[in-house]
C-alpha cells in the first residue's frame, strides 16, 4: 500500500524565482493538503484539494496555488519566491467520509525541504 | 479550533513510562482530541484520537478527563527511536483539512 509521496526531496531556489511541489496521496485517498513547516515550527495549513478544486485556504497569500489532477494527485507553486518562504512543505491526503467532510485521521508525506537564497 | 497548551520540552531515559499532558480550556462540545507524532525532516504521523475518557492503542494511550480540558498523552516504555515532536490539536473531526499545529512538545529519550 503506497504511502503518499511527495517530489523533490529537496529544492534550492533564488529569489524571485517560481517552484512547483508534487504530491501523490496514499491509495484510496482523494483530498489533499498543503502545509508550510517552517524550522522550530509547527505545520501551518496552506490549503486544501478536493475534486480539483481549492476547498478550504489557510493564511497565505496568492502567491501560493495549486492544482489537483483527476487521478488525484496535486501539486503546489509558490511564485514570486521570498527568503521567507524556505521551508518545509508537507502534503497529506485524506478520504470524504461520504459527508462531505474528510475524514479525521490525515496521512503525511515526508515532505519537500525548500531553500531559497 | 480550540487553542492548545504543551510542554516545550520533556526528557525521559529509556524504558520509563512519558506522560505528556496537554492544556485546552476552550474547548468545544464536538472537538476531538488528536496527537500526532513528528521526527526530524518527516511528515507528522498520526498516534492516537479520543473524546472522552481513555483510548488506547498499540502505541500509545489517551487519558482525556471528565472535564476534557486538558488530555494526556502516554508512551508506556520509551526508547531511543520514540525521541520526536509530539503534537496536540484540537478539533470537529470534520475540519482536519485545517489542523492547527502549535509547537509541539520535543520528547528527548536517552540510555
Amino acid at each position: 500500500d503506497a504511502g503518499v509521496t511527495q517530489s523533490p526531496t529537496h529544492l534550492i531556489k533564488t529569489r524571485g524565482q517560481q517552484v512547483t511541489l508534487r504530491c501523490s496521496p496514499k491509495s484510496g485517498h482523494d483530498t489533499v493538503s498543503w502545509y508550510q513547516q517552517a524550522l522550530g515550527q509547527g505545520p501551518q495549513f496552506i490549503f486544501q484539494y478536493y475534486e480539483e478544486e481549492e476547498r478550504q485556504r489557510g493564511n497565505f497569500p496568492d502567491r501560493f496555488s495549486g492544482h489537483q489532477f483527476p487521478n488525484y494527485s496535486s501539486e503546489l507553486n509558490v511564485n514570486a519566491l521570498l527568503l521567507g518562504d524556505s521551508a518545509l512543505y508537507l502534503c497529506a491526503s485524506s478520504l470524504f467520509d461520504g459527508k462531505r467532510q474528510p475524514q479525521d485521521t490525515q496521512y503525511f508525506g515526508p515532505g519537500t525541504r525548500l531553500t531559497v537564497l | 479550533l480550540a487553542k492548545t497548551t504543551q510542554p516545550i520540552s520533556m526528557d525521559s531515559y529509556e524504558g520509563q513510562e512519558v506522560n505528556i499532558t496537554c492544556s485546552h480550556n476552550n474547548i468545544a462540545t464536538n472537538d476531538y482530541i488528536t496527537w500526532y507524532q513528528q521526527f526530524p525532516s518527516q511528515g507528522p504521523r498520526f498516534i492516537i484520537q479520543g473524546y472522552k475518557t481513555k483510548v488506547t492503542n498499540e502505541v500509545a494511550s489517551l487519558f482525556i478527563p471528565a472535564d476534557r480540558k486538558s488530555s494526556t498523552l502516554s508512551l508506556p516504555r520509551v526508547s531511543l527511536s520514540d525521541t520526536a515532536v509530539y503534537y496536540c490539536l484540537v478539533g470537529l473531526t470534520g475540519t482536519a483539512s485545517k489542523l492547527t499545529f502549535g509547537t509541539g512538545t520535543r520528547l528527548q529519550v536517552t540510555l
